[in-house]
């Protein structure tokens, strides 16, 4: 069946701008999860969605970011007022129902370039 | 607090051998997993393996297997016969059966793989 799969592949925006980063995680799977990973890092945890909502944003570096999952799918992750500091490779990973012992997969990632 | 500590920055191997990529780490909870995955230059994250850690055998996949020593803490990936697909990151990870959902990861290690 189809993976996780991310949309844009590759962002380019100004500093300032605001940004909307899509996952699409594998069909049937409730949990979703945001990572950030800087060149050169592991990487680091954003957000967890059990369902539609947000069950620990712990990892959200600050107020500029924010992400949503309105339906239980779709997810999006949403950065207001870029910063060069925000480029990274943001990757989304999807798993069955959020169980601690249960594999992450992994989309491709986008890579946002913040300049 | 956990922490995953890779001490390999990279790795160089001749094909056909075989290659164990240390991993140790840090926690206080006595029920986690272990993860490994596999990033290739298209940035991906493939699952490779899992450890749980009251799991009594190592975890064994194919040509990869988990040297799992629980009072050492500490969890290497083996890859037997490797192959020049197998260059690529490669990351440990650990998730706590108590506490948050995610995934914390080590910094990874560059395998390259040489003809």
């Amino acid at each position: 069946g189809a993976g996780v799969s991310q949309t844009p592949s590759n962002k380019v925006t100004e500093k300032g701008k605001y940004v909307e980063l899509r996952c699409d995680p594998i069909s049937g799977h409730t949990a979703l999860y945001w990572y950030r990973q800087s060149l050169g890092q592991g990487p680091e945890f954003l957000i967890y969605f059990q369902g539609t909502g947000a069950a620990d944003d712990s990892g959200l570096p600050n107020d500029r970011f924010f992400a949503v999952r309105p339906e239980g799918s779709v997810s999006t992750l949403k950065i207001q007022r870029t910063e060069r500091g925000d480029s990274a490779v943001y990757l989304c990973a999807s798993s069955s129902s959020g169980r601690r012992e249960e594999t992450q997969y992994f989309g491709p990632g986008t890579r946002l370039l913040v300049l | 607090a956990q922490k995953i500590t890779q001490t390999q920055p990279g790795m160089f191997v001749q094909e056909k051998e075989a290659v164990t990529l240390d991993c140790t780490y840090d926690t206080s909870d006595p029920s986690y997993g272990l993860f490994w995955y596999k990033q290739p230059s298209s940035g991906e994250m493939i699952f490779l393996i899992y450890q749980g850690s009251y799991d009594q055998q190592n975890a064994t996949e194919g040509r990869y297997s988990l040297n799992f020593q629980k009072a050492r803490k500490s969890a290497n990936l083996v890859i037997s016969a490797s192959q020049l697909g197998d260059s690529a990151m490669y990351f440990c990870a650990m998730r706590e059966v108590q506490g948050a959902q995610k995934l914390v990861f080590g910094q990874g290690t560059r395998l390259t793989i040489n003809p």
